[in-house]
């Protein structure tokens, strides 16, 4: 069964955060990975997506250069590092698979993580 | 980049009723368009990819349909289950979501 588990890590210093995706039930390397988050009220935002490798990364222009999508391949693991957040960025952050390599739609996703940032 | 425009933006309904959302995109998509069901505190799920192709496990009372432009997404004999906000998604170009539609009982 398909299982993706979202958690929150607060960096020291408290302005940066990292996310991580657990993914479990399939061949972790053979599907794009994405971030998609939702402001409390608001619809569903795409932020992030992530190739098969790594190696090719996207992001959505209100968090370029702010946020770091990547993978761990070998421990099943998507990440995405946040840094100079923003009061805007509070969310619920959903990792989603796609069905494969390429990014496309989504066809499972996390449950969520909430992130709250401090003004 | 790609805007998508659903409507109505709140639909009430009753169980069983037939509804029909819409999803505009301000350029052709071609069928590079998904559906997703989004309930209060659950992960979101995929209904419809490809514009009209049913994703795995969904009951065939939702359909999906259309091209280019225009897309619709239905749902026949409404259940109690179905209740919750659907989402229109493109890659024909990035990706986008539509605002959200949210169904509600009348």
């Amino acid at each position: 069964e398909v299982h993706l588990l979202e958690s929150v890590e607060v960096q020291p210093g408290g302005r940066s955060l990292r996310l991580s995706c657990a993914a479990s039930g399939f061949s972790f390397i053979n599907h794009a990975m994405t971030w998609v988050r939702q402001v409390p009220g608001k619809g569903l935002e795409w932020v992030s997506s992530i190739s098969v490798s790594g190696a090719t990364t996207y992001y959505s222009d209100s968090v370029k250069g702010r946020f770091t999508i990547s993978r761990d391949n070998s421990n099943n693991t998507l990440y995405l590092q946040m840094n100079s957040l923003r009061v805007e960025d509070a969310a619920t952050y959903y990792c989603a698979r796609s069905p494969k390599r390429v990014i496309g739609y989504f066809d499972f996703w996390g449950q969520g993580t909430v992130l709250a940032v401090p003004s | 980049d790609i805007q998508l425009t659903q409507s109505p933006t709140t639909l009430s309904a009753s169980v069983g009723d037939t509804v029909t959302i819409t999803c505009r995109a301000s350029q052709s998509l071609g069928s590079w368009l998904a559906w997703y069901q989004h309930r209060p505190g659950k992960a979101p799920k995929l209904l419809i990819f490809q514009a009209s192709t049913l994703g795995p496990g969904v009951p065939p009372r939702f359909s999906g349909s259309g091209s280019g432009t225009v897309f619709t997404l239905t749902i026949t004999s409404l259940q109690p289950d179905d209740l919750g906000t659907y989402y229109c998604q493109q890659f024909n170009n990035n990706w986008t979501f539509g605002q959200g539609t949210k169904v509600q009982l009348k």
